[in-house]
């Protein structure tokens, strides 16, 4: 089956501690993105990638990392400098101008 | 910027109902508007991509407009189902980006 998987689902980090958030696709597509989600807020744009090997930050980049080695790949790594990193992030992937979700990771700061 | 609005935050309606929920944007000059479903906890699900040169898609109950001119696009439910309760969202893609509505929380009541 063709999609987009994150892991993990639930994800539990002390403060300062650095974290990686996968999202792997299967589904051929050359641009992925992270998006933040907070209750009663849209999605924010964390990073985007249109393609291997490049990146742009979004709307919400600091404290947050990218890198894009493999078309498939985009992880996500939070890090201490983020500093309220608890919310639900999700990944995408999209083709012709259409996006596509993983499942998402809720990240709790302890 | 391109600033997506959806109205209303929430509705509750009657099992049976049909229904319409409202998009908007500022900025007319877009590639698509995609309409999503989001189930609590969960990923966005693609319901409808209408691309810039159409007026309307329908699938199943589900029928979504576009009018770029105005800069609005209503999602039509006809007949809705408690299983339809869920949040909706809007987005639109300028070509390089997407941006999303704050959503519209439906609860529909047996």
């Amino acid at each position: 089956d063709g999609g987009i998987t994150q892991s993990p689902k639930y994800l539990f980090r002390k403060e300062g501690q650095n974290v990686t958030l996968s999202c792997e696709q299967n589904l051929n597509h050359d641009a992925m993105y992270w998006y933040r989600q907070d209750p009663g807020q849209g999605l924010r744009l964390i990073y985007y990638s249109q393609i291997v090997n490049d990146f742009q930050k979004g709307d919400i980049a600091e404290g947050y990392s990218v890198s894009r080695e493999k078309k498939e790949s985009f992880p996500l790594t939070v890090t201490s400098a983020q500093k309220n990193p608890t919310a639900f992030y999700l990944c995408a992937s999209s083709r012709r101008n259409e996006q596509f979700f993983g499942p998402g990771t809720r990240l709790t700061v302890l | 910027k391109q600033e997506v609005t959806q109205i209303p935050a929430a509705l509750s309606v009657p099992e049976g109902e049909n229904l319409v929920l409202n998009c908007s944007f500022t900025d007319s000059a877009i590639y698509n508007l995609q309409w999503f479903r989001q189930d609590p906890g969960k990923g966005l699900t693609s319901l409808l991509l209408i691309q810039s040169s159409q007026r309307e898609q329908t699938s199943g109950r589900l029928n979504a407009s576009l009018d770029k001119s105005s800069g609005r696009s209503t999602l039509y439910i006809a007949a809705s189902q408690p299983g339809d309760s869920a949040t909706y969202l809007c987005a639109v893609s300028d070509g390089n980006q997407f941006y999303f509505g704050t959503g519209t929380s439906l609860t529909v009541i047996p």
